[in-house]
């Protein structure tokens, strides 16, 4: 059982580049969301989804796109890298779909440079 | 939105108890108080959640005052291990799906 799992790793892109953040869960939630951190700030939400087929804005929408393919899966898509996209991305999942009692499982993050 | 204050660092000596205080004064009555950790640079960990009544699971123990204005985390035996940032949140209701708002947390240093 390995939760969520999120790849890859690590990039670096250069200014202007574009690339797909994936991320996949095991547990059948309906919700995932992305969420980035940077140094010192707590986390800020970019995109979520409810449940397949649906996408909504976060906090931090901008320069970013998202594709709910299945229940498992909820990528991310930078279409043309900027270094204030500098982050870790971290992807979640929750079981919830109309109920705040289900807490978000973490997976262990990207750390994206962009030069 | 409501807002969590958390203090910006605690120390604990290791095996004693390390108690979190939260203050979320603008709660509403159906949103729940989560905590969660983030150890170095992981994801972070799901520690517990609650409404209004006192929760304990096998990691800690949630305290949620009478009037819902604050909470407290308890490790009842701290070690090394739980050195890590501290985030407590109170869940927003949106829509279906209920995000979770993170501020900047209590970094918490466990010491021998």
């Amino acid at each position: 059982n390995a939760g969520v799992t999120q790849t890859p790793k690590f990039q670096v892109l250069k200014t202007g580049q574009s690339m797909t953040l994936q991320c996949a869960q095991d547990m059948n939630h309906n919700s995932m969301y992305w969420y980035r951190q940077d140094p010192g700030m707590g986390l800020r939400l970019i995109y979520y989804s409810a449940s397949e087929g649906t996408t909504d804005k976060g906090e931090v929408p901008n320069g970013y796109n998202v594709s709910r393919l299945n229940k498992r899966e909820f990528s991310l898509r930078l279409e043309s890298a900027a270094p204030s996209q500098t982050s870790v991305y971290f992807c979640a999942s929750s079981a919830d779909r109309a109920t705040y009692n289900s807490p978000l499982h973490f997976g262990n993050g990207t750390r994206l440079t962009v030069t | 939105d409501a807002k969590t204050t958390q203090p910006p660092s605690m120390d604990c000596a290791e095996g004693r108890a390390a108690n979190l205080p939260c203050n979320h004064s603008t709660i509403s009555g159906n949103e729940y108080v989560y905590w969660y950790r983030q150890i170095h640079s992981q994801g972070p960990q799901y520690i517990i959640h609650g409404l209004k009544n006192n929760e304990t699971n096998e990691m800690a123990s949630l305290i949620i005052t009478e009037d819902r204005k604050s909470s407290t985390l308890i490790l009842p035996h701290a070690t090394l291990r739980d050195t890590a940032v501290y985030y407590c949140i109170v869940r927003v209701p949106t829509g279906t799906a209920s995000k979770l708002t993170f501020g900047t947390g209590t970094r918490l240093q466990v010491t021998l």
